[in-house]
């Protein structure tokens, strides 16, 4: 297993097109989280799962905002109607639930909005 | 979540020790403390994670204050990859699964 994959590295968009991003987790983990990160700051929750069961999500994610994963394995992240404001670091995550284990994160999906 | 507070940045000499500090003044009793790293152009990076007892891995060792109000995260000796940004999070045992990030703090290794 090679950690966790995002595809695309980077996304260029005219404002107001949809996209979507995917997220393949460490196979053996059933925890996959959502993060967006823009610049000088950390990275910002938005959603998290376990197995195909989608636990919590943030006020951050509007109805523009939406995650799926199906059968528990990989998951995207579709945004739609894009606005200048999402152009960030989109990351995933995945982990086993228990806390004795940390979070292996992938290197990130960048949108650019314009 | 309970809140942490990081220097926003320090900067150390190349093989020298580094010492970052962490203070969590409202740490619950239940709630474990997490350090990760983000190098430029990377996703966060698992570094170490304890809950009362001092913790040593292979990247780095934490040494958690007997009161837990406070911890401190030591590279032992830094090399210039070790230049990162450097996050305190408390994660909660139960409910709160996940990682809430602050600003961090930046480490410069000099050469």
């Amino acid at each position: 297993d090679t950690g966790v994959s995002q595809d695309p590295r980077h996304k260029i968009t005219k404002r107001g097109q949809n996209v979507t991003f995917r997220c393949d987790p460490i196979s053996e983990h059933n925890r996959l989280y959502w993060y967006r990160q823009t610049l000088g700051q950390g990275p910002e929750f938005l959603t998290y799962f376990q197995n195909e069961a989608q636990l919590e999500k943030s006020r951050l994610l509007s109805d523009r905002f939406s995650a799926e994963r199906p059968k528990g394995s990989f998951s995207t992240l579709e945004i739609q109607r894009t606005e200048q404001g999402d152009s960030a670091m989109y990351l995933c995550a995945s982990s086993f639930s228990s806390q004795n284990y940390g979070y292996t994160f992938g290197s990130g999906t960048r949108l650019t909005v314009v | 979540d309970a809140k942490t507070t990081q220097p926003n940045s320090m900067e150390s000499n190349e093989e020298e020790p580094v010492h970052l500090p962490c203070n969590h003044s409202t740490i619950s009793g239940t709630d474990y403390i997490h350090w990760y790293r983000q190098l430029p152009s990377q996703g966060p990076e698992y570094v170490i994670h304890g809950l009362t007892s001092n913790v040593n891995n292979r990247m780095a060792s934490l040494a958690i204050a007997e009161d837990r109000k406070s911890s401190t995260l030591i590279l032992h000796r830094a090399t210039l990859r070790d230049a990162a940004v450097y996050y305190c999070i408390l994660r909660a045992n139960f409910g709160n699964e996940k990682l809430t990030f602050g600003t961090g703090t930046r480490l410069t290794i000099i050469p």
